[in-house]
């Protein structure tokens, strides 16, 4: 029984355009989200969080939004750039483990 | 750089033998996790360290599994008798937040692990 869904496994756009990754969590306890973005044969690397008091938190070119009732997070990444292509992967907390989604590959076209 | 550091990066083994992984995780880090990744999925938390007390088991680590942190800074996974289903990556990662504040986790590279 998955708690994070990514239900996009992958997601193609291009370059200057905005990326949208979508995810959803079933634990309403869940309190702290964050997005990894991950390359092959790499451990993940931390790019935002946010808490559940907030629905929205910027950092430069990415912005987390995040909508409680719907239990429903995303992140637009803007403008987009080859660079970004990777696996990103949606987290949840209730206290310290991460409950990770399935990721979602990105592929950003120059 | 003052990353999380796991060594060794990549490991081949025969079904049977036992491995050892290490973790180095950023200093004056106090928590400090083991992760596992397979193909396809997120990773799965395995188990989670307070400075030097181990305070959370996932059922995901079973009894062949034991993980250290002696003096509360590097940590060891050690598995024992390994099968080929314990092919994976196995991640670490550390932080550091006060008691009851939201934490970012750190992962380090990863320690690729392939049982013959």
């Amino acid at each position: 029984d998955q708690q994070v869904k990514q239900n996009s496994p992958s997601l193609s756009v291009q370059e200057g355009r905005i990326s949208i990754l979508n995810c959803d969590y079933t634990n309403s306890m869940f309190d702290y989200f964050l997005w990894y973005k991950k390359y092959p044969a790499e451990g993940p690397t931390f790019l935002i969080s946010i808490s559940s008091i907030k629905d929205k938190n910027e950092d430069g070119r990415f912005t987390v939004f995040l909508n409680k009732s719907a239990k429903h997070l995303s992140l637009h990444i803007v403008p987009s750039q080859p660079g970004d292509s990777a696996v990103y992967f949606c987290a949840a907390s209730a206290g310290t483990a991460l409950i990770f989604g399935k990721g979602t590959t990105l592929s950003v076209s120059s | 750089d003052t990353g999380v550091s796991q060594d060794p990066r990549h490991k081949i083994t025969k079904r049977g033998q036992n491995v050892t992984f290490r973790c180095d995780p950023i200093s004056e880090h106090n928590r400090l996790y083991w992760y596992r990744q397979t193909l396809g999925q997120g990773p799965e938390f395995l188990t989670y360290f307070q400075n030097e007390a181990q305070l959370e088991k996932s059922r995901l680590l079973s009894d062949r599994f034991s993980a250290e942190r002696p003096k509360g800074s590097f940590s060891t996974l050690e598995i024992q008798r390994t099968e080929q289903g314990d092919s994976a990556m196995y991640l670490c990662a550390s932080s550091s937040a006060p008691t009851g504040a939201w934490e970012t986790q750190y992962f380090g590279p990863g320690t690729r692990l392939l049982v013959l």
